[in-house]
């Protein structure tokens, strides 16, 4: 089965910085790539799939690149509600399987 | 637009058999969806332990394959997820959610609200 491996698992950054979060395929997915923000307490919510289309509502300064094995998520300007963990996700076929996740927070 | 419900005991004995249904309103179970079960333990991250079709087509995740069994009930409107021989391992908030096959996939792009089980004597 195809492994999913994100990096950093964690990370501080202020207000307004760019921020990148990684995401690797064990073997290549085309771009059969998603990622979500689940908030603390909340349900996951789909920020991109596609590898790099954004969900409807989801503000421009989310953006997804990236194809086969190797995918990048980044926030631009980095705001206060985006505090989260981010996760990936294969989803091309079973079984579709998360990436361990990445906790994003305010410095 | 599609609205997923989780229900079930929120309180399991160890090795007992956890058994929750998804029930699904703004949509018809049979359209072209997988119907899956998603579980987050306390702090820890997602988990995906499998899928159903309507036609009863079903994927799991190879790590609780032996223990997993979903089902479909076109009548109800609802799926359903069977996990015997249960731990505390399998203490976890249970999502249903669905994904659209082929081309049009994005994804997960509806969820349940998801429900708390918790395994213990």
């Amino acid at each position: 089965d195809i492994q999913m491996t994100q990096s950093p698992s964690s990370l501080s950054a202020s207000v307004g910085d760019r921020v990148t979060i990684s995401c690797r395929a064990s073997q290549g997915i085309n771009n059969y790539l998603a990622w979500y923000q689940q908030k603390p307490g909340k349900v996951p919510q789909l920020l991109i799939y596609a590898a790099s289309t954004l969900q409807s509502g989801v503000p421009s300064r989310f953006s997804g690149s990236g194809s086969g094995t190797d995918f990048t998520l980044t926030i631009s300007n980095l705001q206060p509600e985006d505090v989260a963990t981010y996760y990936c996700q294969k989803y091309n076929s079973a079984p579709r399987t998360f990436g361990q996740g990445t906790k994003v927070d305010i410095k | 637009q599609v609205q997923l419900q989780e229900s079930g005991p929120g309180l399991v004995k160890p090795s007992g058999t956890l058994s929750l249904t998804c029930t699904v309103s703004g949509g018809s179970i049979t359209n072209s969806h997988w119907w899956t079960w998603v579980r987050q333990p306390p702090g820890k991250g997602l988990e995906w332990i499998g899928e159903i079709y309507h036609t009863g087509s079903s994927n799991y995740n190879p790590s609780l394959e032996s223990r997993v069994t979903m089902s479909v009930d076109r009548s109800m409107n609802l799926f359903s997820l069977i996990l015997t021989s249960v731990t505390a391992a399998d203490t976890a908030v249970y999502f249903c959610a669905k994904m659209t096959p082929g081309r049009a996939a994005v994804g997960f792009d509806y969820w349940g609200p998801g429900t708390l089980v918790t395994v213990s004597s």
